[in-house]
């Protein structure tokens, strides 16, 4: 039972360029969840998603997109990859919206 | 406005002292619920403990205890004989039942409380 996992772990890209992360759940909730996490910011919500299929927007959606084809991945693209975006991102995911959440190890990304 | 205030960013004890992380919150929903999250160097976070409006009983989990106050707003975190394994940054979140499809409680966190306990 691995519980959340994020893949890549590390990622280095250049302005412009495009990527998606992908997080798998293991745990059949219904429930998910992408934040960013900033020095001194703390965390916070780009997307998340109620159910396989949708997904509704967070606090700081603008430049991600997201998708839920099934209901154990959630994937977050950026299109066109800017220095704003380098942060470390988290998903999580939880069983009901009001429930712990279970988060994943981290993606730390940065954009040059 | 933010609606979790962690109003201390860095804590520094020395071990086997007593630490309180101070959470105020601002809500308009009589049904909310409050978390404490910690993310320890290694990064990952982890749960610590979930609150819903209507339980003001204080919680204690051996050398943790929180203390929820609902005419103050606060969701206070204790943590007695601190150690040097506590060393991590901690998160207050407040779950509301926004507008939002099917009226989903989603999260707010705060912007943590560093604490670093020496030995």
């Amino acid at each position: 039972n691995a519980g959340v996992t994020q893949t890549p772990k590390f990622r280095v890209l250049k302005t412009g360029q495009s990527m998606t992360l992908l997080c798998a759940q293991d745990m059949n909730h219904e429930y998910m969840y992408w934040y960013r996490q900033d020095p001194g910011m703390g965390l916070r919500l780009i997307h998340y998603s109620v159910g396989e299929g949708t997904t509704a927007k967070g606090e700081v959606p603008d430049g991600y997109n997201v998708s839920r084809l099934k209901k154990q991945n959630f994937l977050l693209g950026l299109e066109s990859a800017a220095p704003s975006q380098t942060s470390v991102y988290f998903c999580a995911s939880s069983d009901r919206d009001w429930d712990t959440q279970y988060f994943g190890p981290g993606t730390r990304l940065t954009v040059l | 406005a933010q609606k979790v205030t962690q109003a201390q960013t860095e804590i520094s004890v020395v071990e086997k002292e007593d630490v309180t992380l101070d959470c105020v919150y601002e809500t308009r929903d009589t049904t909310y619920y409050l978390f404490w999250y910690k993310q320890p160097p290694s990064g990952e976070l982890v749960f610590l403990i979930r609150r819903n409006s209507f339980d003001e009983q204080n919680e204690i989990s051996g050398r943790y205890s929180w203390n929820f106050q609902k005419s103050t707003s606060s969701f206070n975190f204790t943590i007695t004989a601190s150690q040097v394994v506590d060393s991590a940054v901690y998160f207050c979140a407040l779950s509301e039942a926004l507008p939002r499809p099917g009226g989903s409680y989603i999260p707010t966190f705060g912007r943590g409380t560093s604490l670093i306990v020496h030995p």
